[in-house]
């Protein structure tokens, strides 16, 4: 039973570039949610898809944009890169009824 | 006042030795807890959810809730140096409505020492 999964595993982007990120969910679950976790820090709640839609958002900017497939597969997608944008982004995976969240190994993005 | 703290640490302790970990959160309406463990340069792994106030146990872990003080703590028996990592503790804050978004602390440091 295959867990999350994420690619790619590291990236490296300058300034102003965009990226894309993707997550796909561990066997049985639909709902997926992506942090943002800063060197030192704890993961920080971008947001939250479930159904195709994005249910919850936390205090990110619009920069920040996601997606949802019907097979339940996710992207994450930063445009205008920042240096603060650096970081080690975690895709989530729960099923819908559920509220604990399996972590994938994450994409560790460094923006020059 | 963060939503969910945690002292930083790094707490040292023996090898064999209970190793005690806290949180405090500020929404009291939350109701679900839970700890993960970070090894550096890896994701998190959860190692234990608690809903209700007391204890939970699972083998080496006890997770204890106290709602009315808002704290939550993680106890690690007979630590080993391979529980040297950062304990993270999250926490669903209370919101009406779909979505099960967490709230992490910065993570305590642990260091099992042989």
């Amino acid at each position: 039973d295959a867990g999350v999964t994420q690619s790619p595993t590291h990236l490296i982007k300058t300034r102003g570039q965009q990226v894309t990120l993707r997550c796909s969910p561990k066997s049985g679950h639909d709902t997926v949610s992506w942090y943002q976790q800063a060197l030192g820090q704890g993961p920080q709640f971008i947001f939250q898809y479930y159904e195709e839609e994005e249910r919850q958002r936390g205090n990110f900017p619009d920069r920040f944009s996601g997606h949802q497939f019907p097979n339940y597969s996710s992207e994450l997608n930063v445009n205008a890169l920042l240096l603060g944008d650096s970081a080690l982004y975690l895709c989530a995976s729960s099923p819908q009824d559920g509220e604990t969240q399996y972590f994938g190994p994450g994409t560790r993005l460094l923006v020059l | 006042q963060k939503e969910v703290e945690q002292n930083s640490g790094p707490l040292s302790v023996p090898e064999g030795a209970i190793a005690s970990l806290n949180c405090t959160y500020s929404d009291r309406g939350s109701q679900s807890f839970f700890w993960y463990r970070q090894y550096s340069g890896k994701s998190p792994e959860l190692i234990m959810s608690i809903y209700s106030n007391g204890d939970k146990e699972d083998g080496r872990f006890t997770a204890q809730l106290n709602k009315a003080s808002q704290y939550v703590s993680l106890l690690i028996r007979d630590s080993q140096p391979s529980d040297s990592a950062t304990y993270l503790c999250a926490v669903k804050p209370h919101r009406t409505g779909g979505g099960n978004k967490l709230t992490f602390g910065t993570g305590t440091q642990l260091k099992v020492e042989l």
